[in-house]
This record gives structure tokens, sequence and C-alpha cells, in this order.
């Protein structure tokens, strides 16, 4: 079965500072792949998509990820954090023919410091 | 989120109460689905339907049901609450460009 794997469920970093956050997904064929965004009590929010195209993908709110397929990665950064990024973030893989399903990791809550 | 639509937002029940999760979407996708959310597990698929009339068990179904009524209305049926149960549900339907899943704002269950 195919699994996603964020590390890291709190990150916490300071204002201005690079954030990374990590993904990595098990699959022998590259999937479609997401970043989710979800803000206290609200639904989330589609980030950015890999869908087998350019691997360097540009999301909404100057984020952005590469597609890794040696590492079997899809990293999401961002190069200045904000204080509105401090949100919780979920990294998602939808297999083939799987009937759209999503496979969601863990989710990793970024914290960012004045 | 515009698009999908869930009721109630908030919901309280005992222990043994059932209820209904409604969700209607109105992005003309034949594919919805049911999520729920806990604490250090990401999301988890409970139950979705590939098409009105369809129906198939998630990752985890044990303890609900679901009804397909026609394309645009997709529920969750919880007939013996457990505080096992107790988490955020989301409904979900692809996105504009059919590859991703659009969310609805969720509902937030207690079961004490």
């Amino acid at each position: 079965a195919q699994s996603v794997t964020q590390l890291g469920s709190h990150v916490s970093v300071s204002e201005g500072a690079l954030v990374l956050l990590r993904c990595n997904y098990s699959s022998s064929v590259p999937p479609y792949l997401f970043w989710y965004v979800q803000y206290p009590n609200q639904g989330l929010q589609l980030l950015l998509k890999y869908t087998s195209a350019a691997t360097l993908v540009k999301g909404i709110n100057g984020f952005e990820a590469e597609f890794k397929k040696s590492e079997t990665s899809f990293h999401l950064t961002k190069p200045s954090a904000h204080m509105s990024d401090a949100a919780e973030y979920f990294c998602a893989v939808r297999p083939y023919n799987q009937g759209g399903k999503l496979i969601f990791g863990q989710g990793t809550e970024l914290s960012v410091k004045p | 989120n515009a698009g999908v639509t869930q009721t109630p937002k908030f919901q309280v029940l005992k222990t043994g109460q059932s209820m209904t999760l409604q969700c209607a979407q109105d992005m003309n996708h034949n594919s919805m689905y049911w999520y729920r959310q806990d604490p250090g597990m990401g999301l988890r698929l409970i139950y979705y339907s590939a098409s009105e009339g369809t129906t198939d068990k998630g990752e985890v179904p044990n303890g609900y049901n679901v009804s397909r009524l026609n394309k645009r209305e997709f529920s969750l049926r919880l007939e013996s609450a457990a505080p096992s149960q107790t988490s955020v549900y989301f409904c979900a339907t692809p996105g504009p460009a059919g590859t991703e899943a659009f969310f609805g704002q969720g509902t937030r269950l207690t079961v004490v």
C-alpha cells in the first residue's frame, strides 16, 4: 500500500527564515503529489500540485516544491517565512487508477516566531 | 469553501446517538469522498463514491454508512456514535482540474 511520510510533526522557524517541510512517498510509479495548508478551524486549501509536468512546482503564497523521483521526495520550501504562514501543512499522494482517492501524510505544524 | 458545503459545522453527541453529516457539491463531478482528520494521523478516507448510486469503503469505514443521494449529495451516517468517532470530518470532490481534491469546511464532531 502506498504511504506518505512527513518528517517532523512540528517545525518552528523565525520570521524571514527559510521554511523546509519534508515529504517522502512510497510509489514505484510517480503519482500526483500535493501540498495542502490548513489554517485553524478551517478546511484544507491546495498550495500546489505535481502532475508529471515540471519537477519544480510553484504554488500560492510564495511556496514551491521539487519532485525528486530518485529520492521519492516532494519537499515544500519558502525562502522567507511570514507570520501568516503559521498553519498545518499536509502532503498527499494520489495513486493512479484508484478513483481519485488521496493518501495523506501525518501533517506538519509550522510555527513562525517574530 | 465555495463548491462543497457541509452541515452541520459543529455537533456534540452522546455515546449511542445517531446522526447524519450532509455534504453537497456544485462542481459537477461524479466522485465524492468522506475523510476524517485526527491529530497526528493526517486525513484518512472513510468512504467514497465514484458516481451516483455507487459507494466503496475506504481505509476506516467501520461504524459509518454512506448514501449517494444524487450527483450533488453524499451523506455520512453514524448509527451509534462512539467516543472514538470524535474527529473532524471533511467531504471532498475533485477540483477544477480534476486532479486535486477540493474540500468543504469540515464538521467538528465530539462524542461524549
